[in-house]
């Protein structure tokens, strides 16, 4: 069985230019999230969908970015435009449901440099 | 929000010897994960614990859950370099969002 799937494994940006990320979970995973990592953090949830629901996007900065999950399947983050600040790990993580205690299963994750 | 403070933040092993990281919490605790992540990888579940005096283990590897001090604790018997890596807890809500720690990280030495 495929794990969660990340892409691209790496990017290098210029600040103010825009970045898109893409996430497909685990076949048959609702539940799909987004976190951030900075280095020497542990990961911090940026967005949760149920489906293709988002139910918690309180952490996302909405002013530059955006995620959509157009299908309930597959997913994309996008900064627009990207800060030196966000240079950071993104890691998608999906799991069965939310209700009571499920294990997330989390991508590799993109590392994101922005210069 | 819940934090979750993990001490150490590093430790470094000899290959044989055991090594205890620590997990604790702001707040109680009803459901806490443990991960590990390697660099420049995703991370990897490890176990989760539900109840309070609850213990799971896995290859050399336990974690217990003491709901009264709001802590948990991982625990590797005899490490190997294979155990290398950032270990992190997650606090879980009621509807499975999980709050992590900073991560400790364990470096394994010949």
């Amino acid at each position: 069985e495929a794990g969660v799937v990340q892409s691209p494994r790496y990017k290098i940006i210029e600040k103010k230019q825009p970045v898109a990320f893409w996430c497909n979970p685990i076949s048959g995973h609702n539940t799909l999230y987004w976190y951030l990592q900075n280095l020497g953090q542990g990961p911090e949830l940026l967005i949760r969908y149920e489906n293709e629901e988002a139910v918690d996007d309180s952490q996302l900065p909405k002013d530059r970015f955006s995620a959509e999950r157009l299908k309930g399947v597959d997913s994309t983050l996008k900064i627009q435009p990207a800060e030196l600040g966000d240079s950071a790990v993104y890691l998608c993580a999906s799991s069965l449901r939310t209700s009571g205690h499920n294990e997330q299963f989390f991508g590799p994750g993109t590392r994101l440099t922005v210069l | 929000s819940q934090e979750l403070e993990q001490s150490p933040q590093s430790l470094i092993v000899q290959e044989g010897k055991n090594l205890t990281i620590n997990c604790t919490s702001s707040k109680t605790l009803y459901g806490l994960y443990w991960y590990k992540q390697k660099y420049g990888e995703g991370l990897i579940f490890l176990m989760m614990l539900q109840k309070g005096g609850e213990e799971k283990s896995h290859e050399k590897i336990t974690a217990k859950l003491d709901e009264k001090k709001q802590q948990s604790s991982l625990h590797i018997t005899a490490s190997q370099p294979s155990h290398a890596g950032i270990y992190l807890c997650g606090a879980a809500s009621n509807w499975g969002k999980l709050q992590f720690g900073a991560g400790t990280q364990v470096v394994v030495t010949p």
